[in-house]
Parts: C-alpha cells; sequence; structure tokens
C-alpha cells in the first residue's frame, strides 16, 4: 500500500488477555518504529527495527511487552496479561532506514487504540 | 537525555489569524535532527518538516513557516493566515543521529483550534 497500515484500529481486552497489535510499513521501508500515545505519557518510543533485527528496545516498559518482525516487512508488538495502565494508541512508523545521520523521516500509521477493561 | 517542550498546550485562534507555535529543544549531541508533524481529528502523524542542527536557515511553505534559533535551542513554528483546517494537534520532536536508528523524542504537543 501507499502508507504505513495498522490493524486493528481499535481493540478492546479485558484485563489480564493477551493483545497483538499489527503494523504493516510503506513498501522498501527497512527501518519500523513503535510509539504510543497516552493522556499521561504523550507520546514515547518503545522499540525500533532495522530489517529483522531489533537494535533498541530501550522504550519497552515492561518484559510483558514485546515485538517482532519478519521478513524485514510486518511486525507485530505483543503485550502480555494486559493492564489498564496499558490502555493507550499504539503507533507504528517506518523510514527508508538510511545508516545514522538522523536524515530518515518517519512516517506514520493510523494507530490501533487499545482499550483495557 | 533529549527532551522537548512544548509550553503551550492549546491555542484557539479566529480563521485568518496568525499562531505561533514554540519549542524548546535539549540535547548534548551536535548533530541532530528537529520535525514538526500535525495530527489532526483523524489520529494519524502527518509530517511536516525536517531541519538538520547545521541548517539554521528559516524556512517557508505555503502558510507554513519555522524558526530555527540554536542560539535559544528554540524551532517555532507559524501558520499565517489560519484556517479552519489548521485545526490539529501539531508535535514538535528531536532525533540524535545515531547508528541504532532515529527514534524520535516527542513534545507534549499543542493543540490548535481555529474558529470560523
Amino acid at each position: 500500500g501507499a502508507g504505513v497500515s495498522q490493524s486493528p484500529s481499535n481493540k478492546v481486552t479485558e484485563k489480564g488477555k493477551d493483545v497483538e497489535l499489527r503494523c504493516d510499513p510503506i513498501s522498501g521501508h527497512t527501518a519500523l518504529y513503535w510509539y504510543r500515545q497516552s493522556l499521561g505519557q504523550g507520546l514515547e518510543f518503545l522499540i525500533y527495527f532495522q530489517g529483522n533485527s531489533a537494535p533498541d528496545k530501550s522504550g519497552l516498559p515492561s518484559d510483558r511487552f514485546s515485538a517482532e518482525r519478519t521478513g524485514g516487512s510486518v511486525s507485530t508488538l505483543t503485550i502480555q496479561r494486559t493492564q489498564q495502565e496499558d490502555s493507550a494508541v499504539y503507533l507504528c512508523a517506518s523510514s527508508p532506514g538510511l545508516a545514522g545521520w538522523g536524515t530518515d523521516t518517519q512516517y506514520f500509521g493510523p494507530g490501533t487504540r487499545l482499550t483495557v477493561l | 537525555a533529549q527532551k522537548v517542550t512544548q509550553a503551550q498546550t492549546e491555542i484557539s485562534v479566529v480563521e485568518k489569524e496568525d499562531v505561533t507555535l514554540d519549542c524548546v529543544y535539549e540535547t548534548r549531541d551536535t548533530t541532530y535532527y528537529l520535525f514538526w508533524y500535525k495530527q489532526p481529528p483523524s489520529g494519524e502523524l502527518v509530517f511536516l518538516i525536517r531541519r538538520n542542527s547545521f541548517d539554521e536557515q528559516n524556512e517557508i511553505s505555503g502558510r507554513y513557516s519555522w524558526n530555527f534559533q540554536k542560539s535559544t535551542s528554540s524551532f517555532n513554528f507559524t501558520i499565517t493566515a489560519s484556517q479552519v483546517v489548521d485545526s490539529a494537534v501539531y508535535f514538535c520532536a528531536l532525533s540524535e543521529a545515531k547508528a541504532a536508528g532515529n527514534k524520535l523524542t516527542f513534545g507534549g504537543g499543542t493543540r490548535v483550534l481555529v474558529k470560523p
């Protein structure tokens, strides 16, 4: 597709359940990022992928959060044993993946709104 | 650690007024990038501009203009002759040039409401 897509757009789950959020980056983009947007914390970085590797996982808030990327394309963010504080909009972004220098511009998807009851 | 501050949480203007959004950043790096993104009610973050730390030239794109001042660590954004479609939340962000990706540090955002 032309842009970054994410699914589902909305997810309501019960506390303690596991959820999987999916991101399809722009075709050809090797870098992929996950962010979280919540009322209390604003926009926060979670994890960065270059290809299938995750050199920077520093933003993952706990070991209940994990992510993977396969085939250098689709990425899945998994939250285990969800808690109410996990409620947020999860945003995915991709960029061409130029090495260093901050030259990449990240393009964002529409997000997945997660509500944990 | 890097930090971005957008002191204005909300600005309300009447259509055709100019509006300036402030952004102040902190970083120890000498090489970095600054960004502005727009988040309309639909929720998707839309890229507006990227500026690198070596280029302090101001930029104008249509009704949008940006003023980058390294001496005051500021990267302010002005919308001239605002329109209702400009109503959105605007985020300033900073990226440091590192080998392991270019994660963005965002400010808290400024909500702009343009009334007809």
